[in-house]
């Protein structure tokens, strides 16, 4: 099975900072990656896939970049509305989602 | 407008079966793979199982493989999870979701859209 890893574990920013999660598979995966967006009680929410390609209605300042075992999520300029889990998913072989990044108010 | 409905879910002693089901609005249910996702109480997602758009290929984590089987009903437009020899550690809040490609054949894509889950409580 494909192991997903997603660093760091938590993360503390402001708003207005540049943030980056990334995300390592235990083999390559190409570029069959996404990303999720989850709030507290609520479902995830899609915003990235295959790796770069912006979801529709995602705002412009979630970006995704990598291929092969080395993925990562980019916020430009957190909003208050950013403060939240995020979750890496592959998709090469089944699916393996890593175990989450919780961006919080610094 | 999609909608996923999760019912089924409860409280069940341990070695005890349930089975979950998702209702599925507002799309052509059987164009589309469909999942099982998890999140156990205060933890990060765990895929559970897919199946594709006419059932023949189907795959498990294998934290549930043996124990569980998933299935669908194109006619009825919806997709179950039967949940055997249930466990402590499959305590858990149970998300439908769709795959995001049409007939996808190999094990899945990304998930365009979820429920908003079911809860399983596996305790004595």
């Amino acid at each position: 099975d494909i192991q997903m890893t997603q660093s760091p574990s938590t993360l503390s920013a402001s708003v207005g900072d540049r943030v980056t999660i990334t995300c390592r598979a235990s083999q390559s995966i190409s570029i069959w990656l996404a990303w999720y967006q989850q709030k507290p009680a609520k479902a995830p929410k899609l915003l990235i896939y295959k790796a770069s390609s912006l979801e529709s209605g995602v705002p412009s300042r979630f970006s995704g970049s990598g291929s092969g075992t080395e993925f990562t999520l980019t916020i430009s300029s957190l909003q208050p509305d950013d403060f939240a889990t995020y979750y890496c998913q592959q998709y090469n072989s089944y699916s393996t989602f890593g175990q989450g990044t919780k961006v919080e108010i610094k | 407008e999609v909608q996923l409905v999760e019912s089924g879910g409860g409280l069940v002693q341990p070695g005890r079966s349930l089975r979950l089901s998702c209702a599925a609005s507002g799309f052509t249910f059987d164009d589309y793979a469909m999942h099982w996702v998890r999140q156990a109480p205060g933890k990060g997602l765990e895929w559970v199982s897919g199946i594709s758009w006419n059932s023949g290929n189907i795959g498990y984590a294998d934290s549930v493989k043996g124990r569980f089987t998933i299935s669908r009903d194109n006619a009825k437009n919806s997709l179950y999870l039967q949940m055997s020899s249930l466990r402590a550690e499959d305590t858990a809040l149970y998300y439908c979701a769709k795959d995001s490609v049409v007939g996808a054949t190999k094990g899945g894509y990304y998930f365009d859209y979820w429920g908003q889950g079911t809860l399983v409580t596996v305790s004595s």
